[in-house]
């Protein structure tokens, strides 16, 4: 059994920028959850996915969209990079139910200069 | 609004010792609590799942327990080891809701 993966490691950008983040969930789960953990914080959630189709929304402004693919895999994107977007991203998957227990990748550190 | 806090922020122990890190939550309608583990950089280990339902988990030295009706879980560690040092977090939530994390408590586990 695969665990979630997540690219790239690490991720140099500056202000303004635009930024790609991947995720592969693991096998047998069809929702991913992506997460902003700033230093020193717990993770902030930022949406779920769940059928290729947005299932919930955190706090954060529509410069922060995503996608899901048919294979469960999905895509964190940043527009108008600003400084405060320097934070760890976490990718969790999970299988949709009551239970709903999510498994998490190892992040993507990104900062932004 | 679901709020989590965990208490005490950072803690320090001689190895050996059993220890308890508490988390509590201002909604108790939760389907689920977390505890995960979070090393320096790293992404986080799901360390036990609590559900609704239940009242306690247990893996090796670890045992959760969940108290809905008074928000609070904690998370007993036995025996503890310097292997045991990492970020603990607890998180609420589950079903169709997203996670709802409290800061983390940074355990020091001195040899």
């Amino acid at each position: 059994e695969t665990g979630v993966t997540q690219s790239p490691t690490h991720l140099i950008k500056t202000r303004g920028q635009q930024v790609t983040l991947r995720c592969s969930s693991q096998s047998g789960h069809n929702t991913v959850s992506w997460y902003q953990q700033a230093l020193g914080q717990g993770p902030q959630f930022i949406f779920q996915y769940y059928r290729e189709e947005e299932n919930g929304r955190g706090n954060f402004p529509p410069r922060f969209s995503g996608l899901q693919f048919p294979n469960y895999s999905s895509e964190l994107n940043v527009n108008a990079l600003e400084l405060d977007d320097s934070a760890l991203y976490l990718c969790a998957s999970s299988q949709s139910g009551r239970t709903n227990e999510q498994f998490f990748g190892p992040g993507t550190r990104l900062t932004v200069l | 609004k679901q709020e989590v806090t965990q208490i005490p922020a950072a803690l320090s122990v001689p190895e050996g010792e059993n220890l308890v890190l508490n988390c509590s939550f201002t909604d108790s309608a939760i389907y689920n609590l977390q505890w995960f583990r979070q090393d320096p950089g790293k992404g986080l280990t799901s360390l036990l799942l609590i559900q609704s339902s239940q009242r306690e988990q247990t893996s090796g030295r670890l045992n959760a327990s969940l108290d809905k009706s008074s928000g609070r879980s904690t998370l007993y560690i036995a025996a503890s080891q310097p292997g045991d040092s990492a970020t603990y977090l607890c998180a609420a939530g589950g079903g169709n809701t997203p996670l709802v994390f409290g800061k983390g408590t940074r355990l020091s586990v001195i040899a």
